[in-house]
């Protein structure tokens, strides 16, 4: 079955530098969703969208914004990377068309580091 | 909000060996999921279980959404096995926004 895609996987910057990731839903899914994790932690929420609208928002600053598009990805854009910006970011998805649908689908998540 | 505890924090078994694990939530949620992420750090759903219980291979899991908490148990458990579990559960209040518990991280000797 398919899967939630996520590109790049890896991704090395410089601070103040800016970042593009980018996450392809499972097909048919009309949910998105981006989390954030740092080391040694678990996922903290940043933003999601539903049919192309901003649905929630996280913890996502100021300085990250998001958005989906027609044919449901998404790209997370990052601007002024700090340090603390290192982590791994995941995207998930989900559909409301189905009797579980709020279940949250990953994918294999970009690992970002800041240097 | 919404606080999800999980315990133990650590465990270190053989090889063969099953385990429990427990997953408390602070309040009703909506849905219900485990997850394992290898230490590539991959997330691997598990689970999707608001209530009842469900099989897959050598896990499973049950929810009791009356009193607010969840096992997953592990048996046979193979060195692939290792990771860390997380459970995540959406409020009441919320279609959207997951909140994680801190995980357990479990080490699988050969």
């Amino acid at each position: 079955a398919a899967g939630v895609i996520q590109s790049p996987r890896h991704l090395i910057k410089e601070k103040r530098e800016t970042a593009t990731l980018k996450c392809y839903p499972i097909p048919r899914h009309d949910t998105v969703y981006w989390y954030q994790q740092g080391p040694g932690q678990d996922p903290q929420f940043l933003i999601s969208f539903y049919e192309k609208m901003q649905s929630d928002k996280g913890s996502i600053p100021d300085r990250f914004s998001a958005q989906q598009f027609s044919d449901y990805h998404s790209e997370l854009n990052m601007s002024s990377l700090e340090l603390g910006d290192s982590a791994l970011y995941f995207c998930a998805s989900s559909s409301y068309r189905t009797t579980s649908y709020n279940e949250q689908f990953f994918g294999p998540g970009t690992r970002l580091t800041v240097l | 909000g919404i606080q999800v505890e999980q315990s133990p924090p650590d465990l270190i078994l053989q090889e063969g060996a099953n385990s429990t694990l427990r997953c408390n939530f602070s309040d009703s949620v909506n849905n219900l999921q485990w997850f394992h992420q290898n230490p590539w750090g991959q997330l691997i759903n598990l689970f999707y279980i608001p209530s009842g219980t469900k099989q897959n291979g050598r896990l499973s899991a049950t929810t009791v959404a009356t009193e607010r908490y969840s096992l997953l148990y592990i048996s046979s458990s193979q060195t692939t096995d290792s990771g860390v579990y997380f459970c995540a559960g959406l409020p009441a209040d919320s279609n959207y926004q997951l909140i994680w518990g801190a995980g357990t991280k479990l080490i699988i000797k050969p």
